[in-house]
């Protein structure tokens, strides 16, 4: 059975600061998923990491992914309160079916 | 370009009744994936069609079920509700490159 972990599973952080979110995974995956959801929203796409090493960043995010280790991280630097949200990673199996992390909720206090 | 639309937003029913969720995918896309999310399971995959055809399954029990249209339109139906059922229900529209869209949801009250 597919895992997918994630640690922490809240975050509390002052604005300005550093920290990073893990994503451990069971199995092999071709590609790992990051999202972002506000409190009764949907589901937004963060990133789309497709293969060893690969890094990518947005603003003050950055996922990177080591598919020998099974683990992505998201890091946030300088966090602002507009971060504030539940993060989820993820990973796909056959087709378009989606593994989803716990979530870390991270609260940004200013 | 339009997104995933999800309809109704919010419903509330019985215990024991039944419900049928829509979801009209981003134009051209022909996947459609369903999830359950719940603070305590989390999202769990309940399942996906492709081109009219359910190709993958999550753990969930008979009483759900979906189907999808030849406009790539899809819903689900939950029979014979239950407490537990209460969550919020999200459809994933995807595209050949793997990437998922997500719609708003249906926020499921089982009363």
């Amino acid at each position: 059975e597919l895992k997918v972990e994630q640690n922490p599973l809240f975050l509390s952080m002052q604005e300005g600061k550093n920290y990073t979110i893990y994503c451990n995974y069971s199995t092999t995956s071709d590609r790992l998923y990051w999202y972002r959801q506000d409190p009764g929203k949907s589901l937004e796409s963060l990133f789309v990491l497709l293969s060893n090493g690969a890094v990518k960043q947005e603003g003050r995010l950055m996922a990177s992914l080591d598919t020998k280790a099974r683990l992505s991280t998201l890091h946030i630097t300088a966090a602002v309160h507009d971060l504030s949200a539940t993060y989820f990673c993820a990973v796909r199996r056959t087709g378009n079916q989606f593994y989803f992390g716990t979530g870390t909720s991270l609260t940004v206090i200013p | 370009k339009a997104g995933v639309t999800q309809t109704p937003r919010y419903l509330i029913k019985t215990r024991g009744q039944q419900v049928t969720l829509s979801c009209s995918p981003i134009s051209g896309h022909r996947s459609v994936s369903w999830y359950q999310q719940t603070p305590g399971q989390g999202l769990q995959f309940l399942f996906e069609y492709f081109s009219e055809t359910q190709r993958n399954k999550g753990n969930f029990p008979g009483r759900f079920s979906g189907r999808q249209f030849s406009n790539s339109r899809s819903e689900m139906n939950v029979s014979t509700l239950e407490l537990g059922d209460s969550a919020l229900y999200l459809c994933a529209s995807s595209n050949g490159q793997g990437e998922a869209f997500f719609g708003q949801g249906t926020r499921l009250t089982v009363v």
